[in-house]
């Protein structure tokens, strides 16, 4: 499969602890996207990368949150001290902009859930 | 980012055409207007996209008003598999981010 992966694809977490989820990208694709969603909603934008550099970064993030992609490949996203409202799915999507078009492929998303 | 207007749901038969009406009137002249959608339990895919013309491919048609302030996804023949949310997104730049409004999910019966 050479679409976006993602792991692990469910989290279940207590309220303080820490966690990392994974994002490997098509691999010629050299814009990667994090993504968050909780039930009903539309995804909402986090952060996205460009190569190893990360160019924007959502409101959203805040401190608890960081993210990398320190090869330019695949990117890791840490949440530290979780909450409760951290509870959501967390969607890593790529791209390879060409033209004035970018079709962006999304993983499947890893479930957390902070109890 | 333009701001987007989706109905919340929508039904349709299966194998019949269904409709999905967007409007998004703070549109910029340069921003391209994608469809996107999410089937259960999956992340968004790609479905179409256009600027001024209207386009078909094989999963739906985009037809897009001559203002531009509004635009129409054609699903030609439902089927259960096209049961999800679909999104409309302006984007102003290839790579930028997308923003996600709250999509409309289309419900096909049997």
């Amino acid at each position: 499969d050479t679409g976006v992966s993602q792991d692990p694809r469910h989290k279940i977490t207590k309220r303080g602890q820490n966690v990392t989820f994974r994002c490997d990208p098509i691999s010629e694709h050299n814009r990667l996207y994090w993504y968050r969603q909780t039930l009903g909603q539309g995804p909402e934008f986090l952060t996205y990368f460009q190569n190893e550099a990360q160019l924007e970064k959502s409101r959203l993030l805040s401190d608890r949150f960081s993210a990398e992609r320190p090869k330019g490949s695949f990117s890791t996203l840490e949440i530290q001290r979780t909450e409760q409202g951290d509870s959501a799915m967390y969607l890593c999507a790529s791209s390879f902009p060409w033209g004035k078009v970018t079709e962006a492929f999304f993983g499947q998303g890893t479930r957390l859930t902070v109890v | 980012d333009a701001k987007t207007t989706q109905p919340n749901s929508m039904e349709s038969n299966e194998e019949e055409p269904v409709h999905l009406p967007c409007n998004h009137s703070t549109i910029s002249g340069t921003d391209y207007i994608h469809w996107y959608r999410q089937l259960p339990s999956q992340g968004p895919e790609y479905v179409i996209h256009g600027l001024t013309s209207n386009v078909n491919n094989r999963m739906a048609s985009l037809a897009i008003a001559e203002d531009r302030k509004s635009s129409t996804l054609i699903l030609h023949r439902a089927t259960l598999r096209d049961a999800a949310v679909y999104y409309c997104i302006p984007q102003y730049s290839a790579g930028n981010k997308l923003t996600f409004g709250g999509g409309t999910r289309v419900l096909v019966k049997p």
